[in-house]
């Protein structure tokens, strides 16, 4: 089956540092990825689109100096979160699609958590 | 303001009740609706999906979309208490997959 296997499952980090996640798509070529962060308050935001060969699209109040992300193959994509301050805690989630209307494939999530 | 909007923000039903879970989206180039099911400490799972004006089932579960008011609605029968969790409703749009998601209906079901 499909399975999206997301990396770490919880990270703590200094303010002012920045860590990295990653997911990896496992029995499906993972044409697209998003990345999506989950507040406390349970709000979802979309974060940024990344399709193999496309540019990479971000959201509004989002920017790729801030989360820089690679997508650079079928399998595996990667989101950092620099600078991380207390406004980035919460459960980013990487969801990741074959194409057309095909289902999004959830990984576990990534808990940040600063310090 | 959120372009997907749930209601109700948190329902709770008695166990083999009925809940009815709602979700409209303000852009009109929405035209499919995913739901997905979050229990707490996981990751969300897709339930259902409708494209299409009308009604689709599957099992307990049963999914309306009017595509005139851009509403859809996820109702449960005979619920239990595993079915508590957070329902998040996601929209799209032609030409983009990309699913911009509601806040949630966070479902209880007391035994």
């Amino acid at each position: 089956g499909a399975l999206v296997y997301q990396y770490p499952r919880r990270t703590i980090c200094k303010s002012g540092t920045s860590m990295r996640m990653e997911c990896q798509a496992v029995g499906f070529q993972a044409t697209s990825v998003a990345w999506y962060r989950q507040s406390p308050q349970k709000t979802f935001e979309l974060i940024a689109l990344s399709t193999v060969n496309s540019a990479i699209k971000y959201e509004q109040n989002f920017t790729q100096e801030k989360f820089p992300i690679s997508h650079p193959n079928l399998s595996f994509s990667s989101m950092t979160v620099l600078n991380a301050y207390l406004e980035d805690r919460g459960l980013y989630l990487c969801g990741a699609r074959a194409g057309g209307w095909t289902e999004v494939f959830f990984g576990k999530g990534t808990r940040l958590t600063v310090v | 303001q959120q372009k997907v909007q749930q209601s109700p923000e948190s329902l709770i039903v008695p166990e083999g009740g009925m809940a009815s879970l709602n979700c409209t989206s303000s852009d009109r180039n929405v035209d499919y609706f995913w739901w997905y099911r979050q229990h707490s400490g996981k990751s969300p799972k897709m339930l259902m999906s409708i494209f299409s004006n009308g009604e689709k089932e599957e099992g307990r579960f049963t999914v309306h979309l009017n595509k005139a008011s851009l509403h859809t609605s996820l109702h449960i029968r005979d619920s239990q208490p595993s079915d508590s969790a957070l329902y998040l409703c996601a929209a799209s749009t032609s030409g983009s997959w990309q699913l911009i998601f509601g806040s949630g209906t966070q479902l209880t079901v007391m035994p």
